[in-house]
This record gives C-alpha cells, sequence and structure tokens, in this order.
C-alpha cells in the first residue's frame, strides 16, 4: 500500500510569487491535514480536509489556503510568497475519525529568496 | 505557556542506555501521537494512544490520562534511534494535532 506521497520534495521561490503544493493521501483515507514545521515555531496545523471540505483551519493569513478533490487527493497554495513562510510543509492523511492514527509525507521544503 | 510540553529539549546518550523522554498536555485530547522527525524531514508515526501503554519492539510509551502527561522510552538504545522524537495531541473535537517542540536525541556508539 503506497504511503502519502508529496509533490514536489524541494521548491526554490522568489518573494511575491505564489507556489502550489501537491498531498495524495493512502489509498481509502478521506482526511488529509497540512502542518507547517520551522526552527522557531515548530510544527503548526494549517487546515484539514475531508471529503472537499475544510473541517478546521489554524491560525494562518488568508494568503494560505487549500483544497482538496473527490480523489482525496489535496492542494495547499501559499500566494505573495514572504521569506518568512520558508518552511516544511508536510501533509498527513488519516481515515478521518477523532482516534484514527495520521499518516505523514515526506514534506515539501520551500525556500524563498 | 505551549499546550503541550516536552521535556528534555535534547538528550544524548550512549548506546545501550534507557532514554525518556516526557510529554505533558494541558489541554483535553482525544489520542495522543508520538512522532519521529529523522534528518530530512519525514515522520513517523510511532505510536498513537488514547490510555494505558503500547510497546513496539524497543519503544514502550505510556498515557496517564487524569495527569494529563505521557512518556516515550526506548530500551537498549541505538544510534539509528538518533533523531527528534515530537509528542503531538488531537484536541478533544478539534480535527487538528498540536505538537511539543521535540526532543532532539543522539545516541553515541
Amino acid at each position: 500500500k503506497a504511503g502519502v506521497t508529496q509533490t514536489p520534495r524541494y521548491l526554490i521561490k522568489t518573494r511575491g510569487q505564489q507556489v502550489t503544493l501537491s498531498c495524495s493521501p493512502i489509498s481509502g483515507h478521506r482526511s488529509v491535514s497540512w502542518y507547517q514545521q520551522t526552527p522557531g515555531q515548530g510544527l503548526q496545523f494549517l487546515f484539514e480536509y475531508f471529503s472537499e471540505t475544510q473541517r478546521n483551519k489554524g491560525n494562518f493569513p488568508g494568503r494560505f489556503s487549500g483544497r482538496q478533490f473527490s480523489n482525496s487527493r489535496s492542494e495547499m497554495n501559499v500566494s505573495t510568497l514572504e521569506l518568512g513562510d520558508s518552511a516544511l510543509y508536510l501533509c498527513a492523511s488519516s481515515l478521518g475519525g477523532a482516534e484514527i492514527e495520521a499518516f505523514f509525507g515526506q514534506g515539501t521544503r520551500l525556500t524563498v529568496v | 505557556k505551549n499546550e503541550v510540553e516536552q521535556s528534555p529539549q535534547n538528550l544524548t546518550a550512549q548506546e545501550g542506555e534507557f532514554i525518556t523522554i516526557n510529554c505533558s498536555y494541558s489541554v483535553g485530547i482525544s489520542a495522543l501521537h508520538w512522532l519521529q522527525q529523522h534528518p530530512g524531514g519525514g515522520i513517523v508515526s510511532l505510536f498513537m494512544l488514547s490510555s494505558g501503554k503500547k510497546k513496539h519492539g524497543r519503544l514502550i510509551a505510556t498515557i496517564n490520562i487524569q495527569e494529563k502527561h505521557s512518556s516515550l522510552h526506548i530500551t537498549a538504545s541505538h544510534p539509528r534511534d538518533s533523531a527528534v522524537y515530537i509528542c503531538a495531541v488531537k484536541v478533544q473535537g478539534a480535527q487538528k494535532l498540536v505538537f511539543g517542540q521535540g526532543t532532539r536525541l543522539t545516541i553515541n556508539p
């Protein structure tokens, strides 16, 4: 069974540009969550999607958005990139219940220059 | 004060030593996760707990719901156990994880 796949693995963008990251969950998983990891703030929750609906959102500006498709694949988009958006972006998939185990992807390392 | 606190932040030990990493939380939870992150970034879920104790190989995780505390133990530690260990809680009623700051473990041969 394939794991959670995130693409691309590495990305370099310029300030002001926008970026789209992709996450393909484990087959059968309907919940996808996104997290940002920076050296200063650690891991922080961005948002969670279940069956194409955003169920929960973290404390991030509106430049951060996401969506989920009918096949459960999810994308997150960051517009008007800032230097501080440089981070490892991780997604996790799960079946979607309150106590269901989450499985993480390898992450996308975004560098904004 | 963070909702999830881990201790210690850094831990260096010799191969073979018994390792304990602690996690305390201040919110109501539906589950607690112990995660392992190696250099390069990928995260592996080690355990998910809502009560009691779980064991997998040389790793043991315990949780005390009343005291809002969990521990991760590694027996007969090995250099390949060197990684960052992260405690994360699934907040009751919310579909999100809240993370501790991580414990950087280094096992020297």
